[in-house]
């Protein structure tokens, strides 16, 4: 069972260069999302989406895009990534509430120097 | 996040000790999830609670979610080593799935 699978895992990027983080279900789940996770912040909202075609800011949206083409598919950009954006990132997916579980990918370490 | 406090921060205690961790929140709950991490991994899905007065318990682990005081609380029997770890409370509080999350508690078994 894959589940919420990210990649990359681990990535180091220098400020300005863009890139693309991906998070792919395989539960044909409908609500995806993608959280960062800061030390002593917890973890915040970044953007999310209740199906294919809609998607929502969350709390920091700031300096990320997202699109949700297909149900399976959430990929999170980065177009000019700042020092700022150095955190762990995690996607998440869930059937539609209430009350459902939330699983969580298994995080990507984003490095920007 | 202000809208949902956890504590403690840090706990540590000996094997074989009971210990609780709570988390308040500033807005009612439709949803309080709990998840326990190590380390450089992901997040593994404990518990959820939705009801007001519900309990739920897996092996050694205890949750309750006391809705009048809009708190939840995990409760650990016996503690073992494979219990260390950051634990999360993370809560729905728009009924939408989009949860907040406490500061986490970093817990710490002392053989």
């Amino acid at each position: 069972n894959a589940g919420v699978t990210q990649t990359p895992k681990f990535q180091v990027l220098k400020t300005g260069q863009s890139m693309t983080l991906q998070c792919a279900q395989d539960m044909n789940h409908e609500y995806m999302s993608w959280y960062r996770q800061d030390p002593g912040m917890g973890l915040r909202l970044i953007h999310y989406s209740v199906g294919a075609g809609i998607t929502d800011q969350g709390e920091v949206p700031n300096g990320y895009n997202v699109s949700r083409s297909t149900t399976e598919d959430f990929p999170l950009r980065l177009l000019s990534a700042a020092p700022s954006q150095t955190s762990v990132y995690f996607c998440a997916s869930s059937r539609p509430p209430p009350g459902n579980t939330i699983y969580f990918g298994e995080g990507s370490w984003l490095t920007v120097v | 996040s202000q809208e949902l406090e956890q504590s403690p921060q840090s706990l540590i205690v000996q094997e074989g000790k009971n210990l609780t961790i709570n988390c308040t929140s500033s807005k009612t709950l439709y949803g309080l999830y709990w998840y326990k991490q190590k380390y450089g991994e992901g997040l593994i899905f404990l518990m959820m609670l939705q009801k007001g007065g519900e309990e739920k318990s897996h092996e050694k682990i205890t949750a309750k979610l006391d809705e009048k005081k809009q708190q939840s609380s995990l409760h650990i029997t016996a503690s073992q080593p494979s219990h260390a770890g950051i634990y999360l409370c993370g809560a729905d509080i728009q009924g939408a799935q989009k949860l907040v999350f406490g500061q986490g508690t970093r817990l710490t078994i002392n053989p």
